[in-house]
């Protein structure tokens, strides 16, 4: 069965720099998993941020920002601001087969 | 601009079927994959399948295989899933999304809660 892992739960003092992880537990995440990141607000929809590993929407904050790091797909979040506490979803594709979300990081901006 | 808009709260007794409904607006239908994801109160975001450009293609994850199925009606621009046998644990917001293929995911629908409870 196929697991994407993401931290549950991290904490960021505003205007710092944070840094959310999305492992498989098949492998290295590569460019050809084509990494999308998500957040979500209680009660919302998800919003995406980042597609196909590092690339933004045009409504994307400059400071969110997508890559690879080691092994895993990553998401930073440069200059932290209190409108950024929210649940961030990573999804992944499995080449021939399925998408699968990470687990969800809760962000505590505090 | 751009929506996808999704068919209201529907309530089913264990063992029904429900369809919900995503019509899209604003850009050309038959371009985009439209995936289904849902969400259960208190839990994360799940993927349940995808359905490609023409309509002839779809892929489900194994969790769900046998029990849903994804349509789509090109002339009313609109995405149609299916899930049957319902059990409790179905109770969750489902949503559409959809992805230009090459993995760029972008608009979402504003999500329908399936309740199922007897």
């Amino acid at each position: 069965q196929t697991v994407v892992t993401q931290e549950p739960s991290l904490t960021v003092s505003p205007g710092g720099t944070v840094t959310l992880t999305c492992a498989s537990n098949t492998g290295a995440v590569t460019s050809g998993y084509y990494a999308n990141w998500f957040q979500q607000k209680p009660g919302q929809a998800p919003r995406a941020l980042i597609y196909s590993t590092n690339n933004k929407h045009s409504w994307t904050p400059a400071r969110f920002s997508g890559s690879l790091l080691g092994s895993k797909a990553a998401l930073t979040l440069s200059g932290v601001q209190p409108e950024d506490e929210a649940d961030y979803y990573c999804l992944l594709y499995y080449y021939g087969g399925p998408w699968v979300f990470g687990g969800g990081t809760k962000l505590t901006v505090l | 601009q751009v929506q996808l808009v999704q068919s209201g709260a529907e309530v089913r007794e264990p063992g029904a079927s429900v369809r919900v409904s995503c019509q899209a607006y604003g850009y050309t239908f038959s371009n985009y994959y439209m995936h289904w994801v849902r969400q259960a109160p208190g839990q994360g975001l799940e993927w349940m399948g995808i359905i490609n450009p023409n309509g002839f293609s779809t892929h489900y994850a194994q969790k769900f295989q046998g029990r849903v199925t994804v349509t789509r009606d090109t002339s009313a621009t609109t995405v149609y899933m299916e899930l049957s046998s319902l059990r409790s644990e179905d109770t969750a917001v489902y949503y559409c999304a959809r992805e230009l293929p090459g993995g760029f995911f972008d608009y979402w629908g504003q999500g329908t809660l399936v309740t199922v409870s007897s």
